[in-house]
């Protein structure tokens, strides 16, 4: 069974960092990848998706990326703000429609 | 686009009763849609994944009879949760996958059930 962690579980930063949140599955063989954004008591708001044939997706101030060989992606955050603090999750697929969560890294950004 | 909408948002109920929560996409069809449920502070668990038309599949350990989904458009789904108890008291949301899959998920906002 796929299992996803994220790295780190919790992260602190001054306004204005650029920071990186990290993702990795033990079965690399990952179809799709998802990163997702929760605010506290809400649903998850798709940030970027990188299908199978891509490798780097970029939104604004955000940039993930996804090493297939090695199960692992990132996602890069510039320049964070305050509004950024929420609880990041990864999530990906090996086929089909099912998707394996991340436990979530909680981002709070201090201003 | 790809709005997925929940309701209720927030339902108390007393131990022993039926709560039906529902999912709707609004501006695209979802072949299929899936539940999951969410403890504090942890991931996402898919409960079971529901495909227009037929029945749902279920995640092992996940009780078909008390978690009871039904996708019978390609607008809705619900899941009733049945007999809860306090137990059962966590958040869960759905998220559903457009027709011509692209590979990406869009979610409700979440449903916190509390059971007295």
């Amino acid at each position: 069974k796929q299992e996803v962690t994220q790295i780190p579980a919790a992260l602190s930063v001054p306004e204005g960092e650029n920071l990186v949140l990290n993702c990795s599955f033990t079965d690399s063989a990952i179809y799709n990848l998802q990163w997702f954004r929760q605010d506290p008591g809400k649903g998850l708001t798709s940030l970027l998706l990188i299908q199978s044939s891509q490798r780097e997706q970029t939104s604004g101030r955000l940039n993930a990326s996804l090493d297939k060989s090695s199960g692992r992606s990132t996602l890069y955050i510039a320049a964070s703000q305050p509004g950024d603090s929420a609880t990041y999750l990864c999530a990906g697929t090996n086929t089909g429609n099912q998707f394996y969560f991340g436990t979530g890294t909680s981002l709070t950004v201090i201003p | 686009g790809a709005v997925v909408s929940q309701h209720p948002s927030w339902v108390i109920c007393k131990s022993g009763t039926s709560v039906k929560i529902e999912c709707r996409s609004l501006d695209f069809q979802a072949t299929t849609m899936f539940w999951y449920r969410q403890f504090p502070k942890q991931s996402l668990m898919l409960m079971a994944t529901s495909n227009e038309g037929s029945k749902a599949t279920y995640e092992q350990g996940v009780e078909k009879d008390k978690f009871l989904i039904n996708h019978a458009s390609l607008t809705l789904s619900t899941l009733t949760v049945t007999s809860a108890h306090p137990e059962d008291s966590s958040f869960y949301i759905c998220s559903a996958s457009r027709a011509g899959y692209t590979g990406e998920l869009f979610f409700g906002e979440g449903s916190r059930l509390t059971v007295l």
